[in-house]
């Protein structure tokens, strides 16, 4: 057990929806980073948030956005859903939002689109 | 962009057998490097990392050696066991600012080490 928390660990919906996705981070922990894994792309990074703060961006679409909140839990919001969007997406957290402070990983939220 | 690029697999082993898995990345300039482990309907795990040039990262009978010249950090364990069995990711994140600071990760090694 990574300490880090996702909820739900499935979700199931329909093409156009929008789904949250939440993640808690391991006590103590500032940053949290988001990645999608997928069959066709493979691990990808999608956003890092550090102590409420938006710090990185990667391969995230626009219709995906993400917030970290005063409690340092994190909400990953996917809209107009495409079937393309089926994944599954990882929350990560670390104490420093650096190479030298591992990441810790949640279990996922596997996301199907219908 | 960065990239990493490792063997895919699915690499099949006996138990007791040399384990190696490759892998190279293309970057401007030197990255920390890392290998994640992820088992069946887990999420991953740090393996073990290394942050500069000919740095050994070590954990569970596992190594790699960070290699500018030849741009690798190829990940071997002398004998494997069954347990060992898993998906095995080799990936890169910078020291400092500039660009996404997430991890940027291989395809992933399937491993599977029979009896």
């Amino acid at each position: 057990d990574s300490g880090v928390t996702q909820t739900p660990k499935h979700l199931i919906t329909a093409t156009g929806q929008r789904v949250t996705l939440r993640c808690s981070p391991r006590s103590g922990d500032l940053s949290v980073y988001w990645y999608q894994q997928s069959l066709d792309q493979g691990l990808q990074f999608l956003i890092q948030y550090y102590n409420g703060e938006e710090r990185a961006k990667g391969n995230i679409l626009e219709r995906f956005s993400a917030q970290q909140f005063p409690d340092l839990h994190s909400e990953l919001n996917l809209s107009s859903l495409e079937l393309g969007d089926s994944a599954l997406y990882f929350c990560a957290s670390s104490v420093e939002a650096a190479p030298s402070y591992e990441q810790y990983f949640g279990p996922g939220t596997r996301l199907t689109v219908t | 962009g960065d990239s990493v690029t490792q063997m895919e697999g699915p690499v099949t082993l006996s138990e007791e057998a040399f384990l190696t898995i490759n892998c190279t990345y293309t970057a401007t300039g030197y990255p920390s490097l890392f290998w994640y482990v992820q088992y069946p309907g887990e999420g991953l795990q740090l393996l073990l990392k290394a942050t500069k040039a000919d740095d050994k990262g070590s954990n569970k009978g596992f190594e790699a050696t960070y290699r500018k010249e030849t741009t690798s950090f190829h990940l071997e364990k002398g004998s494997v066991q069954v347990s060992d069995s898993a998906v095995y990711f080799c990936a890169l994140m910078w020291n400092s600012g500039g660009g996404a600071d997430g991890l940027t990760f291989g395809k992933g090694t399937h491993l599977i080490i029979q009896p």
